[in-house]
């Protein structure tokens, strides 16, 4: 069964650069949420999208900011980047807002 | 404010050595409780879903029951593969989850 994908697995930046995470749910799903884990710890919530409106927004810096398009993809904009910004970040998707939720395998930002 | 607290931090079991995770919650308008299973660097992969006490959901060596405040994860007989860590998340409003620390599990052979 096809899976969220999400690109790109792993990224380098460094400080003060700019980074796009993607996300394309599974099909037909028309919610997308997005999370971020440090090291070590439990995922927190960012933000969220129903038919490419956002629906909730949860512990995301200002200088994060994500959107989600006609095809259903969402991405993911951190600009300003900072050290503590490194962590596991993750798309889940879902149908109609209704659970459960279906997790991608993440992308790694590492920022140095 | 939601909360979930997940006890134990980790657990070490010897193969066969059946045991309980519990995940302890308070959250206003539950909308269900959710069980996830976590490798190392992938995302949470989707377990259980339980909506009302007393109900309970099986899959293979794992089952999942719910009481009004807490919810346990029963593993019987483990084998090694069930080494993971297991996340519990409620869920409120649309479905934001807000997801305990884990309990990391590992099966000794």
């Amino acid at each position: 069964a096809a899976g969220v994908i999400q690109s790109p697995r792993h990224l380098i930046k460094e400080k003060r650069e700019t980074a796009t995470l993607k996300c394309y749910p599974i099909p037909r799903h028309d919610t997308v949420y997005w999370y971020q884990q440090g090291p070590g710890q439990d995922p927190q919530f960012l933000i969220s999208f129903y038919e490419k409106m956002q629906s909730d927004k949860g512990s995301i810096p200002d200088r994060f900011s994500a959107q989600q398009f006609s095809d259903y993809h969402s991405e993911l904009n951190m600009s300003s980047l900072e050290l503590g910004d490194s962590a596991l970040y993750f798309c889940a998707s879902t149908r109609r807002r209704e659970p459960p939720l279906h997790f991608g395998n993440g992308t790694r930002l590492t920022v140095t | 404010e939601d909360q979930v607290t997940q006890s134990p931090e980790a657990l070490r079991l010897q193969e066969g050595e059946s045991s309980s995770l519990n995940c302890s919650y308070t959250v206003s308008g539950l909308r269900g409780l959710f069980w996830y299973r976590q490798d190392p660097g992938k995302g949470p992969e989707f377990l259980f879903t339980l909506y009302s006490a007393g109900e309970e959901k099986e899959k293979e060596r794992l089952k999942a029951t719910l009481t009004k405040k807490e919810s346990f994860l029963h593993i019987t007989a483990p084998k090694p593969e069930d080494s993971a860590t297991y996340l519990c998340a409620v869920g409120a409003g649309d479905y934001k989850l807000s997801f305990g620390a884990g309990t990391t599990v590992t099966v000794r052979a």
